[in-house]
């Protein structure tokens, strides 16, 4: 079964510091999602990035976040200056080749900011 | 109104016990319906797809209704590891964005 990596699996930051989150997709996909979910709600939409591009973003991801591409098969979601309500699990997700088939998800990083 | 509403439990069950919960859908237009399972501190994970027909798999039924538009999922024979959070998941129509449910709450016990 193919699989989404994300790496760290749990990141401690500062309040104020950068983080880099890291994922790598199942391979030729050409979409790509990342989705956040705090603790005790509901998984949310972030961004989705469609060729080197963003195709959508949600209120959520404000001037502080960016996402990049920065080689062939790594995708990074940056947050330039953590908050505490950016505590979170943050995942990554690959759409599937047919829609009915479901998403695959990244294992998740959880980031908590102190 | 949410996009997604689901019946947050928790249900708590015996073994064996068969369990049912729903999910609602404000978009009309949406395309496709999955139920997802998630366990503590984990990530979603594919239980099904929802097909408008109604499916079956091994202990699993999801029915849709598009009419009234809601999911259901039914549990039969409830095992001990059936535990989870179960998340109704929808399409956003024109896209492959999801749009999640808060989860139902499922616990089985011996």
């Amino acid at each position: 079964e193919p699989e989404v990596t994300q790496t760290p699996s749990h990141q401690v930051t500062q309040m104020g510091q950068e983080v880099i989150l890291r994922c790598v997709p199942i391979s030729n996909h050409l979409y790509f999602y990342w989705y956040r979910q705090i603790l005790g709600q509901k998984v949310e939409f972030l961004v989705s990035f469609y060729n080197n591009e963003i195709s959508e973003k949600s209120e959520i991801f404000d001037d502080q976040f960016s996402v990049e591409r920065p080689d062939g098969s790594n995708f990074t979601l940056k947050i330039r200056s953590t908050k505490l309500e950016d505590s979170a699990m943050y995942f990554c997700a690959s759409p599937p080749d047919r829609l009915p088939d479901g998403y695959t998800f990244g294992s998740g990083t959880r980031l908590t900011v102190v | 109104r949410k996009e997604v509403e689901q019946d947050p439990g928790p249900f708590n069950v015996p073994e064996g016990a068969t369990v049912a919960f729903n999910c609602t859908y404000s978009n009309s237009a949406s395309q496709s319906f999955f139920w997802y399972r998630q366990d503590c501190r984990k990530e979603p994970k594919l239980l099904m797809s929802v097909y408008s027909s109604g499916n079956e798999d091994g202990r699993f039924t999801a029915q849709l209704n598009r009419a009234s538009q809601y999911i259901s999922l039914l549990i039969r024979d409830s095992k001990l590891s059936d535990s989870a959070t179960y998340l109704c998941v929808v399409n956003t129509p024109n896209d492959y964005k999801l749009s999640f449910g808060a989860g139902t709450t499922v616990t089985v016990r011996a």
